[in-house]
């Protein structure tokens, strides 16, 4: 079964910078793309980027360009999403989600002074 | 990227009524490579991360219940709840999983 377990809530002050963990298991880490997501209160879903764990291979959506670091570390399946110049707008749940299908159970960052 | 849109916003259905959900993509999501419509179906409820109902367009997630289905090709998809239950409440979306992810702006089902 897979499994995806993400780091806990976060706080953070305007202009700070939040790293978020998303640990697997169930499969082969490197079988799927890892993609994160954002949905801010009340609202849909918005996609923020993906990792090819096999190669390290990168896609940022244009929104998130420049603020967004993706990674996957291979030794010990987990992935990471890095956000930098919080603002009150990141105020969100952000998932982790494997090949398109599978979603952790998101992380709430609060940006608030 | 393609660009989901979903309808209607919201919709009122009585309990044992059908509920239908439509999802429309701006390009079509079927591949040829493998002949299948990379499309699914997720319901949420608050305070919960999505629950994958359909993939594929029309194959039902293990555990879910058989009053949800799935159809539609290429660019048109509808999600049916044949029998609405009080469980069924929720924000219902559709997703594209092509890379890369995008999604419908969400169907709310009230009773």
């Amino acid at each position: 079964e897979v499994q995806l377990v993400q780091s806990g809530a976060e706080v953070k002050k305007p202009g700070a910078t939040v790293k978020i963990s998303c640990k697997v298991s169930g499969y082969s880490f490197i079988d799927y793309y890892i993609h994160w997501v954002q949905q801010a209160p009340g609202k849909g879903f918005e996609w923020m980027g993906l990792v090819d764990p096999e190669d390290g291979k990168i896609r940022y959506a244009e929104r998130f360009q420049g603020r967004v670091t993706i990674t996957a570390d291979t030794s010990t399946d987990t992935a990471y999403m890095e956000l930098s110049s919080l603002r009150s707008e990141d105020t969100a749940v952000y998932y982790c989600v494997i090949g398109g299908l599978h979603w952790g159970q998101g992380t709430l960052v609060t940006v608030s002074s | 990227d393609i660009v989901m849109t979903q309808s209607p916003d919201s919709l009122a259905v009585s309990l044992g009524e059908r509920a239908t959900i439509n999802c429309k993509s701006s390009q079509s999501v079927l591949y040829s490579s493998n002949n299948k419509n990379y499309l699914a179906w997720y319901q949420q409820k608050p305070g919960q991360p999505p629950r994958l109902l359909i993939y594929w367009a029309s194959t039902r997630e293990s555990g879910v219940p058989d009053r949800f289905s799935g159809s539609g090709s290429g660019t048109d998809f509808t999600l049916t709840i044949s029998s609405l239950q009080a469980e069924d409440v929720a924000v219902y979306y559709c997703q594209q999983y092509y890379r890369p992810l995008t999604f419908g702006g969400g169907t709310k089902v009230e009773i």
